[in-house]
């Protein structure tokens, strides 16, 4: 498989506990690219990165949320203390520097519950 | 304003009919433009990005009028399948970076 994965595909976790997600890009991807989307709501940027470094971030990324991709390639999504709020679709996607115009490719993404 | 806006709707048409939808964008530095599809809890799937020259794909068809800053997808021959949401993507150049924003979609019903 080529394409963008993510794991897991469903989370439902109570409120307070910390939650992490995983994506692995497309493999000669350099760029990754994590949004999250509620319901009748386009995406919305969260972060992203360039090879390893998070080059910015939203300011809808509250101190509990931090991502990383210590090696340049997989990534992850960590929400701490989860409120009922972060209840949403994390899509990540990535594409390469060189290539604006093809857009990006999405993960199938992990749909979060919080209860 | 919304930096990306688009007509919610939804759309409801008949089959074989055509049905066009329209998307403006604020910043005049924004460089490139796309159509995604999104089906019910799935993720977004690229279905055209949007030239100046105008392009079209089958049944598709996409504009873009960089004056009036708004892009425009055509959908001929509607088909069941193509019910959905229609996502307007801008790709806009931020300092050394690149964003993309997003549109709210607009959703199309399309009806046997």
């Amino acid at each position: 498989d080529t394409g963008v994965s993510q794991d897991p595909r469903h989370k439902i976790t109570k409120r307070g506990q910390n939650v992490t997600f995983r994506c692995d890009p497309i493999s000669e991807h350099n760029r990754l690219y994590w949004y999250r989307q509620t319901l009748g709501q386009g995406p919305e940027f969260l972060t992203y990165f360039q090879n390893e470094a998070q080059l910015e971030k939203s300011r809808l990324l509250s101190d509990r949320f931090s991502a990383e991709r210590p090696k340049g390639s997989f990534s992850t999504l960590e929400i701490q203390r989860t409120e009922q709020g972060d209840s949403a679709m994390y899509l990540c996607a990535s594409s390469t520097e060189d290539r604006p115009l093809y857009g990006y490719t999405f993960g199938s993404g992990t749909r979060l519950t919080v209860v | 304003r919304k930096e990306v806006e688009q007509d919610p709707g939804p759309f409801n048409v008949p089959e074989g009919a055509t049905v066009a939808f329209n998307c403006t964008y604020s910043n005049s530095a924004s460089q490139s433009f796309f159509w995604y599809r999104q089906d019910c809890r799935k993720e977004p799937k690229l279905l055209m990005s949007v030239y100046s020259s105008g392009n079209e794909d089958g049944r598709f068809t996409a504009q873009l009028n960089r004056a009036s800053q708004y892009i425009s997808l055509l959908i001929r021959d509607s088909k069941l399948s193509d019910s959905a949401t229609y996502l307007c993507v801008v790709n806009m150049r931020a300092g050394n970076n690149r964003k993309l924003i997003w549109g709210l979609g607009t959703s199309l019903a399309v009806n046997p």
